[in-house]
């Protein structure tokens, strides 16, 4: 069973918009729920690293939400810019080593 | 080295071929992760060291897949009597402690084709 929900599953923004993606998780419990990026071609980069105490983290213009009640976080993008284009992937982790990764949002940013 | 670094960038082999695949962490880093990317897919785990032991190697695929970390630092993820269906991006992570809050960083991966 998919523990992960990511919508949507592929956005095109105009370079300067904002735009915010989902995520619906029903792993739990978990010690902290982490966003990465990852371009085309490139490891996956850590975005931000929350735990479930936490209901907000920015990094720069990336800002993330998470509400463990309802079992959703969110990334927000402020001002995209072209090199936000990558994939976006919410990984609930459980503590025991292990990231699972799903497929995440595919973001295109064009000008 | 400042991150991850592995190598070959890019593997291409015959079937029923033997690869290896290195991967040199963050110097100091003690725990190291090898994921698997298939096209359009997730990284997926493979296996976790904590020094030089194998703490967890229940994602690897089958007894094709071996990996060693004799000395605590240097990583070599071993496939052996490769198949078409190994293509994929072979991804190595470090990270300082392995503890639950600690951010692992990834390396840019092995491109393995298998043809």
């Amino acid at each position: 069973k998919n523990q992960v929900e990511q919508s949507p599953q592929s956005l095109i923004i105009l370079e300067g918009k904002n735009c915010t993606l989902q995520c619906n998780y029903t792993v739990s419990p978990f010690s902290n729920l982490r966003w990465y990026k990852q371009d085309t071609g490139r490891g996956p980069v850590s975005l931000t690293i929350m735990t479930f105490s936490e209901n907000t983290k920015s990094n720069g213009r990336y800002t993330a939400t998470l509400d463990a009640d309802t079992k959703q976080s969110s990334l927000h993008i402020t001002a995209s810019q072209l090199s936000d284009s990558a994939s976006y992937i919410c990984v609930p982790f459980r503590g025991n080593n292990r990231l699972a990764f799903g497929k995440g949002n595919q973001v295109v940013v064009i000008p | 080295g400042a991150g991850v670094s592995q190598t070959p960038s890019n593997k291409v082999t015959e079937k029923g071929k033997y690869v290896e695949l290195r991967c040199d962490p963050i110097s100091g880093h003690t725990a190291l992760y090898w994921y698997r990317q298939s096209l359009g897919q997730g990284p997926e785990f493979l296996i976790y060291f904590q020094g030089t032991g194998a703490a967890d190697d229940s994602g690897l695929p089958n007894d094709r897949f071996f990996a060693v970390r004799p000395e605590g630092s240097v990583s070599t993820l071993k496939i052996q009597r490769t198949e078409r269906g190994d293509s994929a991006v072979y991804l190595c992570a470090s990270s300082p402690t392995g503890t639950v809050n600690t951010e692992a960083f990834f390396g840019q991966g092995t491109r393995l084709t298998v043809v």
